[in-house]
C-alpha cells in the first residue's frame, strides 16, 4: 500500500517561477526522502529531512517536514526547463523500517 | 563509482520464457533493493537484501519471481515463466546503512509480448 501521497499528480509552470509539491503520509516515520525521475532514467535522490528535523535547504531545494500534519513539501526555487520530471516522495514504511515506500509522484513541466 | 549497473537496459522475452535480470551495486553499499514500475501500480518494493542476505520478500508477486545476491557485487531477479502482466521497468537501487538515499540504476524495461 501507499505510504506517500504526493499532490498535485501534475504541475506546469513557467521557468523563474517556483514549484512547490506536497506529500502527505500515514505513519509515523523515521526520516521522509525526496527524488527526482527524468523520462526513462533512474531514480535521483535529493534530498533526506530527518522526523525531528522541521526543514531543510539544498542550493534551490527546500523540504519542509510537518509530522504532526503527517505531510511535507517540496519547493524548487527558480524553476528552469531542465527541472522538468517527475518527483517522489518516499519514507520508511513504519518507524524504524529499513524499506522505503514511494508514491506515485508529481509531474513537473516546466515550461522555457 | 559508475553507479548501480543493470543490464540489461531493455528485453523483449514472449510469453511462457525465462527472463533474468542482472543488477550491480555501488560498492560497501550494504543494502539492496529491487522495485517495479508500471504506469497503474507505480513503484513496488519486490524484495531487499542486506548484507547479502534477503530480509523481506514480501513484495514479490508470485512464485514465478525469484532473487538471489550470490556476493556483495551482483545480484540477479529471475522470471520464470513470464507472463505480459509482467512488462514493467524493474529498477535495482542500492545504499549504505538504512538511514541514506538509495542509489538508483537505470532500470531494465522488461516487455513481455
Amino acid at each position: 500500500s501507499q505510504q506517500g501521497e504526493e499532490d498535485p499528480q501534475a504541475l506546469s509552470i513557467q521557468e523563474g517561477e517556483n514549484a512547490t509539491m506536497n506529500c502527505s503520509y500515514k505513519t509515523s516515520i523515521n526520516n521522509l526522502q525526496w527524488y527526482r525521475q527524468n523520462s526513462g532514467r533512474g531514480l535521483v535522490h535529493l534530498i533526506l529531512i530527518r522526523s525531528n528535523e522541521r526543514e531543510k535547504h539544498s542550493g534551490r531545494l527546500r523540504v519542509t517536514l510537518d509530522t504532526s500534519k503527517k505531510s511535507s513539501s517540496l519547493l524548487i526555487t527558480a524553476s528552469r526547463a531542465a527541472d522538468t520530471a517527475s518527483y517522489f516522495c518516499a519514507t520508511d514504511a513504519q518507524g524504524g523500517s529499513e524499506k522505503l515506500v514511494f508514491g506515485k509522484g508529481t509531474k513537473l513541466t516546466v515550461n522555457p | 563509482d559508475a553507479g548501480v549497473i543493470q543490464s540489461p537496459r531493455h528485453e523483449v522475452t514472449e510469453m511462457g520464457q525465462e527472463v533474468t535480470l542482472r543488477c550491480k551495486p555501488i560498492s560497501g553499499h550494504d543494502y539492496l533493493f529491487w522495485y517495479r514500475q508500471t504506469m497503474m501500480r507505480g513503484l513496488e518494493l519486490l524484495i531487499y537484501f542486506n548484507n547479502n542476505v534477503p530480509i523481506d520478500d514480501s513484495g514479490m508477486p508470485e512464485d514465478r519471481f525469484s532473487a538471489k545476491m550470490p556476493n556483495a557485487s551482483f545480484s540477479t531477479l529471475k522470471i520464470q515463466p513470464s507472463e505480459p502482466r509482467d512488462s514493467a521497468v524493474y529498477f535495482c537501487a542500492s545504499s549504505f546503512k538504512r538511514t541514506f538515499g538509495y542509489t538508483f540504476g537505470s532500470g531494465t524495461r522488461l516487455t513481455v509480448v
